[in-house]
């Protein structure tokens, strides 16, 4: 199984702050690997798909890069809707699609 | 815009099976493009690939698990399922139902529910 290692676990950070999750694979999967948000009490929401395709609806603040093994989610100006855990998620590899054990974005 | 809302029971005796149903709404569950998966989400495990199903019959589901899972589909009800057996308190979790997209390897959830809490208790 391929494993996914988010650093760090956790963080504190300040509304307009550029804040960057990076996401390690065990091995080397191109760039399959997607972003998810998630909220307390509410189902993960995708961001980004393949490394860095941000999804309709999704603001231009959020962006993603890598492949390989190293991959990073970035927020341009952290606005206060996105204190939130996120986790990435690879697609390498036929199931389990293992996620990352998340990262959760607080204020500082 | 498609919908996902799980329904079942939020509390599980140990051993018992726990039946899961995902509605769908504003979409087909028959189409062939999509993966209907099941997903779930512990304190201790993170969040967990059940399985998934597509064009309606063919299932892959994740080998911890494979031996206790099955996912079918209705398409009379616009509906998806999952039953896992044996439960145990390891299977306490959120369980999600979402909508795959991709196919391998470009394989990523765009629609959720908004998850069952199930629980493992006697």
């Amino acid at each position: 199984d391929i494993q996914m290692t988010q650093s760090p676990s956790s963080l504190s950070a300040s509304v307009g702050d550029r804040v960057t999750i990076t996401c390690r694979a065990s091995r080397t999967i191109s760039n399959y690997v997607h972003w998810y948000q998630q909220k307390p009490g509410k189902a993960p929401n995708l961001l980004i798909s393949a490394a860095s395709r941000l999804q309709s609806g999704v603001p231009s603040r959020f962006s993603g890069s890598g492949s390989g093994t190293d991959f990073t989610l970035t927020i341009s100006g952290l606005q206060p809707e996105d204190f939130a855990t996120y986790y990435c998620q690879q697609s390498y590899s036929s199931l389990p699609y293992s996620f990352g054990q998340g990262t959760k974005v607080e204020m500082k | 815009q498609v919908q996902l809302q799980e329904s079942g029971p939020g509390l599980v005796k140990p051993s018992e099976t726990l039946s899961l149903t995902c509605n769908v709404s504003g979409g087909s569950v028959s189409s062939g493009s999509f993966y209907w998966s099941w997903i779930r989400q512990s304190p201790g495990k993170g969040l967990e690939w059940i399985g998934y199903i597509y064009e309606s019959a063919v299932t892959n589901y994740n080998p911890s698990l494979k031996s206790r899972v099955a996912i079918s589909v209705d398409t009379s009800k616009k509906q998806f399922s999952l039953k896992l057996s044996s439960m145990t308190a390891a299977d306490t979790a959120v369980y999600y139902c979402a909508r795959g997209f991709g196919g391998v390897p470009y394989f990523y959830l765009d629609v959720w529910g908004k998850g069952a809490t199930v629980i493992v208790s006697s």
